[in-house]
């Protein structure tokens, strides 16, 4: 089968860091997608992984771990602007053609 | 360019009825995929078209159903509408497949059955 966790809700303070966790269980795995939706927006590309390592993109960074079916959304230095729900999403490609299976994704309010 | 657009915004139906919800992808992209979006369950993926012809399905029953024009524009269908349909409906378009290069999602049709 295929699951995707993440936690539902989370809560930071401006300026400071979080971290929002993700772990697949997929029949088949073809890379790793963030994505932010702001309330009543569509979803926006954040970040890619398909290798295991850390990437930095200004103030995001994500982290992939293949063996461990693991991967983290890092946000730093925290604005107002971040409170979103983020989501994770692991690509799969049955029958040779991807799609994209996405976790419940996780609500963040920013705090002053 | 243009972004995703996709029409109408709003939609409210009754049990029973039939809608069709229209997409219309960035130019040049011929990958269109479509998600049911609730807030329990996430992004569930319906299916994805490619140059006309339908390349993934989601588990969704058969009254889910899409296609797409030689334009790229495409269109779902729900038909004998349950309560259970109410959602918010999510298209993206990519160049190539989603996965395969950056998806950009439309603004959504919140669709709600009565």
């Amino acid at each position: 089968g295929q699951n995707i966790d993440q936690p539902t809700e989370m809560t930071a303070t401006e300026g400071a860091i979080v971290q929002i966790n993700c772990t697949y269980q997929t029949s088949g795995f073809n890379g790793l997608f963030w994505y932010q939706q702001h309330a009543g927006e569509a979803p926006t590309f954040l970040s890619y992984n398909v290798l295991d390592g850390l990437e930095e993109k200004g103030r995001f960074s994500s982290f992939l771990s293949r063996s461990k079916g693991y991967s983290y959304l890092l946000l730093k230095e925290l604005q107002m602007k971040d409170s979103a729900s983020y989501l994770c999403a692991v690509r799969d490609n049955p029958g040779g053609y991807n799609k994209l299976i996405f976790g419940a994704g996780t609500r963040l309010a920013v705090h002053p | 360019k243009a972004g995703v657009t996709q029409t109408p915004r709003y939609l409210i139906k009754t049990r029973g009825q039939q809608v069709t919800l229209s997409c219309s992808p960035i130019s040049g992209h011929r990958s269109v995929s479509w998600y049911q979006q609730t807030p329990g369950q996430g992004l569930q993926f319906l299916f994805e078209y490619f140059s006309e012809t339908q390349r993934n399905k989601g588990n969704f029953p058969g009254r889910f159903s899409g296609r797409q024009f030689s334009n790229s524009r495409s269109e779902m269908n729900v038909s004998t509408l349950e309560l259970g349909d109410s959602a918010l409906y999510l298209c993206a378009s990519s160049v190539t497949g989603p996965g395969t290069d950056t998806q950009y999602f439309g603004p959504g049709t919140r669709l709600t059955v009565l």
